[in-house]
């Protein structure tokens, strides 16, 4: 199957500084890919789509400008989270797919914000 | 898209097979039925999907009534390692899927 990779797995960082999370499709290139978000005991809630080269559609309540999205190619995209609070602390997990495939899952990101 | 329900958690012996069950009683006639699962800490596991027939791959079976409106999940022999939270999803296509709030199965010794 298809492989979805996170960096990094678990990042603490100090309130008011920015986090970058990659998200790579190791062994194929993903037309789609997408940005979730779970807090504890909850669901996954899809922040944002992106396809490469083009801007990522965020859903709604999702601040774009502290969420930036970057796709810059078919097997990268890169979420960072600006000026982090500790509200922001969460599970950030991303995922890909290729057209007419299921989405594969990368293994998340643990954030914590102090 | 189509909302899904199902029960919060269930419990299945070790060895035994668990049907986990989802009501999609507004499913529309192009959406497509998708199960995933979530283990503790992890990203969500791809394990089967399907329109109107029943579906069978080296992880499971899926079961779709004839009306759609409801299906079933079979893991045929459950063991421990399948104790995770599963989601019942129905959706158009592969893309935007929305999960609900899941099943939490658990795998009894």
């Amino acid at each position: 199957g298809a492989v979805v990779s996170q960096h990094p797995s678990r990042v603490i960082c100090k309130s008011g500084t920015s986090v970058k999370i990659e998200c790579r499709s190791l062994d194929f290139q993903a037309t789609t890919m997408f940005w979730y978000r779970q807090f504890p005991k909850q669901s996954l809630m899809l922040m944002a789509t992106s396809n490469e080269g083009s801007k990522a559609t965020y859903e709604q309540g999702v601040e774009k400008d502290k969420f930036l999205i970057n796709h810059a190619s078919l097997t990268l995209s890169t979420l960072t989270v600006t000026s982090a609070h500790p509200e922001d602390s969460s599970f950030y997990i991303c995922s890909a797919n290729k057209l007419g495939d299921e989405q594969y899952f990368g293994p998340g990101t643990r954030l914590t914000v102090t | 898209d189509a909302k899904t329900t199902q029960p919060t958690s269930m419990d299945c012996a070790e060895g035994r097979a668990a049907n986990l069950p989802c009501n999609h009683s507004t499913i529309s006639g192009n959406e497509y039925v998708y199960w995933y699962r979530q283990i503790h800490s992890q990203g969500p596991q791809y394990i089967i999907h399907g329109l109107k027939n029943n579906e069978t791959n080296e992880m499971a079976s899926l079961i779709i009534t004839e009306d759609r409106k409801s299906s079933t999940l079979i893991l045929p022999h459950a063991t421990l390692r399948d104790t995770a939270v599963y989601y019942c999803i129905v959706s158009v296509g592969n893309e935007k899927l929305t999960f609900g709030t899941g099943t939490r199965l658990t795998i009894i010794p």
